[in-house]
C-alpha cells in the first residue's frame, strides 16, 4: 500500500514568490495535516483538514492556506514567501478525525532564497 | 502549557544498550502519546503510542512508560542497534484540538 505522498520534493522559489505543496493520503484516511519543521527543530502544526473541513489552524500567518478535496487530498498555499519560510512541509494523514495515528509523508524541501 | 519538554538533546549508546527518552507536559487535555523516528531528509515515522490510561506498552525491542501523575513519558530502545541512529520525537494530542505538540527532538546515535 501507498504511503502518504508529497509532491515536489524539492523546491527553490524567490523571496515574494507564492507556492504550493500537495498531499495524497493514504488510502482510506479522510484527515490531512500539514507541519512546518525547520531544521534542528520538531515539527509545527499549520492546518487539519477533516472531511474537506478546517478542524484546526496552527498559529501562522495568513500567508498560509490550504484546503482538501473530494477525493481527500491536499493542497498547502504559502504566499509572499520569505527567507524564513525555508523547512521542510510535512503531510500527515489519519483514518481518525481526531488525529490519532498520523503517518507523514516524506515532506517538501522548501528553499526561498 | 502547550510545551511538551524532551531530555536529552542528544545520546549516545552502545550497541546491545539501552536508550532512554524522556518527555514531560504541562497540558492536562492530551490525551494521546506517540513517538517518532526520523532520518535524515525523510519524514517521521510513528514508532510507538500510548493513552493515558496505560502505564506501559511494548512493542518489540520499543516500550513506552507514561506516569500520568508526573506528566512524563519516555521511550526505552532495547538492545539499541546502529541502524536505530536517528531523531527521535515525542509528541502529545489533544484530540480536542487536533493537533500535535512536538518535542524538541533527541539525536540519538549508537555506536557499533
Amino acid at each position: 500500500d501507498a504511503g502518504v505522498t508529497q509532491s515536489p520534493t524539492h523546491l527553490i522559489k524567490t523571496r515574494g514568490q507564492q507556492v504550493t505543496l500537495r498531499c495524497s493520503p493514504i488510502s482510506g484516511h479522510k484527515s490531512v495535516s500539514w507541519y512546518q519543521q525547520v531544521l534542528g527543530q520538531g515539527p509545527q502544526f499549520i492546518f487539519q483538514y477533516y472531511e474537506k473541513e478546517e478542524r484546526g489552524r496552527g498559529n501562522f500567518p495568513d500567508r498560509f492556506s490550504a484546503r482538501q478535496f473530494p477525493n481527500y487530498s491536499s493542497e498547502l498555499n504559502v504566499n509572499a514567501l520569505l527567507l524564513g519560510d525555508s523547512a521542510l512541509y510535512l503531510c500527515a494523514s489519519s483514518w481518525a478525525g481526531t488525529g490519532t495515528e498520523a503517518f507523514f509523508g516524506q515532506g517538501t524541501r522548501l528553499t526561498v532564497v | 502549557q502547550q510545551q511538551v519538554k524532551q531530555s536529552p538533546q542528544s545520546l549516545i549508546v552502545q550497541k546491545g544498550g539501552i536508550s532512554i527518552i524522556n518527555c514531560a507536559y504541562e497540558n492536562t487535555a492530551f490525551d494521546y502519546f506517540p513517538w517518532y523516528q526520523q532520518f535524515p531528509g525523510k519524514g517521521p515515522a510513528l514508532l510507538i503510542a500510548i493513552r493515558p490510561d496505560v502505564s506501559e506498552k511494548k512493542e518489540g525491542r520499543f516500550t513506552i512508560s507514561f506516569n500520568k501523575s508526573a506528566k512524563q513519558f519516555s521511550l526505552h530502545i532495547m538492545d539499541s542497534q546502529p541502524g536505530d541512529s536517528a531523531t527521535y520525537f515525542c509528541a502529545a494530542l489533544s484530540q480536542e484540538t487536533y493537533k500535535y505538540i512536538f518535542g524538541t527532538g533527541t539525536r540519538l546515535k549508537v555506536l557499533a
